[in-house]
């Protein structure tokens, strides 16, 4: 079964200073995996998406990720934080289960501050 | 750029009766999706749609669930009987494929919060 952990309930940065949020799946496939980002009242947002190719995902404002399969970790960074990223960010896993069934699993979510 | 609708934003209802909520998926998408988000919890999965009829659903997705493409643009999710548990942020998702692996994105609308009385 694939199950995702973001190891960080909440975070806080100032502006300015780097971003880090950590992401850690289990999988028995080779998976796909996603971050989003939920600003107040808005829908989902993807952010960027890893599809076995790249191993460093670039995406939208900044933001990239690693693919570390020897670690099974895709954490996301930012090199300086803005006052707009406050915001919820989500990692999620796709993933083939035992059922032969995709679906997609969502980690509990990393609240991100930004201080000015 | 096009983007998911829901309506309404905020539903409160009675235990025991029936809600419907309502998502505009992008025009152009085939796959359509619900999921659920208990206050506190994690995001999950409750069902897909396509070609008019249900491809996945989850443990959650009970008989007092059901969806329904009722027209060319709407996507519906019906509770019959909600019970206090039932109260959660609802999302709506589209996509032009599968929207299961990294070529076909889903697209999420801003959700509709149900609180059940």
């Amino acid at each position: 079964a694939q199950s995702v952990t973001q190891l960080d309930s909440h975070v806080s940065v100032s502006e300015g200073t780097p971003v880090l949020l950590r992401c850690n799946y289990s999988s028995s496939y080779s998976p796909s995996l996603f971050w989003y980002v939920q600003h107040p009242n808005k829908g989902l947002q993807l952010l960027l998406k890893y599809t076995s190719a790249a191993t460093l995902v670039k995406g939208i404002n900044g933001f990239e990720a690693e693919f570390k399969k020897s670690e099974t970790s895709f954490h996301l960074t930012k090199p300086s934080a803005h006052m707009s990223d406050a915001a919820e960010y989500f990692c999620v896993v796709s993933d083939r289960l035992d059922t032969g069934r995709r679906a997609l699993t969502f980690g509990s979510g990393t609240r991100l501050q930004v201080q000015p | 750029e096009p983007e998911v609708t829901q309506t309404p934003s905020h539903q409160v209802t009675q235990m025991g009766q029936e809600v419907i909520l309502r998502c505009v998926p992008i025009s152009n998408h085939l796959y359509f999706y619900w999921y659920r988000q208990i206050l506190g919890q994690k995001v999950e999965f409750l069902v897909s749609f396509y070609n008019n009829e249900i491809s996945e659903k989850s443990e959650i997705f009970d008989d007092q669930f059901s969806v329904e493409r009722p027209d060319g643009s709407n996507f519906t999710l019906k509770i019959r009987s909600t019970k206090l548990e039932d109260s959660a942020m609802y999302f709506c998702a589209s996509s032009q494929g599968p929207g299961l692996t990294g070529t076909d994105t889903q697209y999420f609308g801003p959700g509709t919060r149900l609180t059940v009385l």
